[in-house]
């Protein structure tokens, strides 16, 4: 499978703790965003990387929020100190660097924080 | 507030009737339009995209539209069928913010058999 793969899928988590996502880019793909989804919305950028360097970070990433791309191959998406606003579908996509082009999705993680 | 605006929450069309999908932007910026489909619990889907430099794009039973004057694109698809049945994001970018996309809130489609 060559597409775009998130982990886990799915998860529930107490208020309070740490959760770590990752999310595996298609493999020719140098630039990844990370989204975030809540219901009735349409997905809203949180950051993206090109190759292993984050260049932008949208306000909605709050400190407890860090994302991380070491070697410029897979993310992963830490949230510390989760509250239950922070429960949503976190969504990864990457795309070649190139002007005019479409991104592709992975399957999402569903965080719900109890 | 909002750049890209999909006015209509929810459209319900019969089987082999056309359904089009409006999509309103505001920021003269964006360059590019992408169209993308989500069932529930999974992650959108691309369907089709325009460059700001045409004014149509076309793949199978599925065509884009854009007004750049209007600031205006709609999707077409024709004939629709119940598997169509789906939320549709448009989405819109600019190189400049990096490809990020900014997208509406959505429309669910659904197709009657």
């Amino acid at each position: 499978d060559t597409g775009v793969s998130q982990n886990p899928r799915h998860k529930i988590t107490k208020r309070g703790q740490n959760v770590t996502f990752r999310c595996d880019p298609i493999s020719e793909h140098n630039r990844l965003y990370w989204y975030r989804q809540t219901l009735g919305q349409g997905p809203e950028f949180l950051t993206y990387f090109q190759n292993e360097a984050q260049l932008e970070k949208s306000r909605l990433l709050s400190d407890r929020f860090s994302a991380e791309r070491p070697k410029g191959s897979f993310s992963t998406l830490e949230i510390q100190r989760t509250e239950q606003g922070d429960s949503a579908m976190y969504l990864c996509a990457s795309s070649r660097e190139w002007t005019n082009t479409e991104a592709f999705f992975g399957q999402g993680t569903r965080l719900t924080v109890v | 507030d909002q750049q890209v605006k999909q006015n209509s929450p929810s459209l319900s069309v019969q089987e082999g009737r056309i359904s089009i999908l409006n999509c309103d932007y505001t920021n003269s910026m964006f360059d590019y339009f992408l169209w993308y489909k989500k069932y529930p619990a999974e992650g959108p889907t691309f369907l089709i995209s325009i460059s700001s430099i045409k004014d149509k794009n076309e793949d199978g039973r599925f065509t884009v539209f854009l007004n750049k004057s209007a600031k205006h694109l709609s999707l077409h698809i024709v004939p629709s069928q119940p598997g169509d049945s789906a939320v549709y994001f448009c989405a819109a970018s600019a190189e400049e913010y990096g490809n990020k996309l900014v997208f509406g809130a959505g429309t669910i489609l659904r197709v009657k058999s």
